[in-house]
């Protein structure tokens, strides 16, 4: 059965750092995702992608947060510089007729 | 705005107990209704949803959910639990028409099932 693959599943990095989140969307899929889930708290979205354009955004997606799908197979979650508010579970989806189905998530964790 | 609420955060039972888990949402359009799991490491699965038609939808392993339009519920439910069941247990909806919306979960529920 075809999967959402998230790399890396967890990731170090330094307050201030860059980091790219990697996710490979089902082959079909045209509708892409990020959530976040930081411990303790409710799976909050990120933001939506259609047509090599953001179609939705929440108010967390700020300037530091972008997105892109540089080679028609991965779609990445750049964060330009990390603040420790930044660590979380960060879970990549990509849906077909309604339904998005989840990678096994990445956890950032900023010191 | 529009919110999730899941009633139960960490459910104990022990195997062949019924289990029901409660979702609430706050929207009053069009929802579509999910119920999605997800086992100690491994990613979230979709375990049933409901869009339209029989609000009595049945899912996989043994799981089903009623949506009850009237009180803004989805509650999930399973007659007898298995040690295997235990797991994380999300609500989520999307509201309005079309196939682009972003899910909105609630907190979810932790479920420990003993043998």
């Amino acid at each position: 059965e075809p999967e959402v693959t998230q790399t890396p599943s967890h990731q170090v990095t330094q307050m201030g750092q860059e980091v790219i989140l990697r996710c490979v969307p089902i082959s079909n899929h045209l509708y892409f995702y990020w959530y976040r889930q930081i411990l303790g708290q409710k799976v909050e979205f990120l933001v939506s992608f259609y047509n090599n354009e953001i179609s939705e955004k929440s108010e967390i997606f700020d300037d530091q947060f972008s997105v892109e799908r540089p080679d028609g197979s991965n779609f990445t979650l750049k964060i330009r510089s990390t603040k420790l508010e930044d660590s979380a579970m960060y879970f990549c989806a990509s849906s077909e007729e309604g339904i998005q189905y989840f990678g096994a998530g990445t956890r950032l964790s900023v010191l | 705005a529009q919110s999730v609420s899941q009633h139960n955060h960490h459910v104990i039972l022990s195997e062949a107990a019924s289990l029901e888990l409660g979702c609430n949402y706050s929207y009053g359009g069009t929802v579509n209704l999910f119920w999605y799991v997800q086992y100690p490491g491994q990613h979230l699965q979709l375990l049933l949803k409901y869009f339209s038609g029989d609000p009595l939808v049945k899912g996989i392993k043994g799981f089903e959910a009623e949506f009850i339009k009237s009180k803004f519920s989805f509650n999930l439910r399973k007659p007898s639990v298995q040690w295997s069941d235990t797991a994380e247990y999300f609500c989520a909806v999307t509201t309005g028409a079309g196939n682009n919306r972003k899910l909105i979960w609630g907190l979810g529920t932790s479920l420990a099932v003993n043998p």
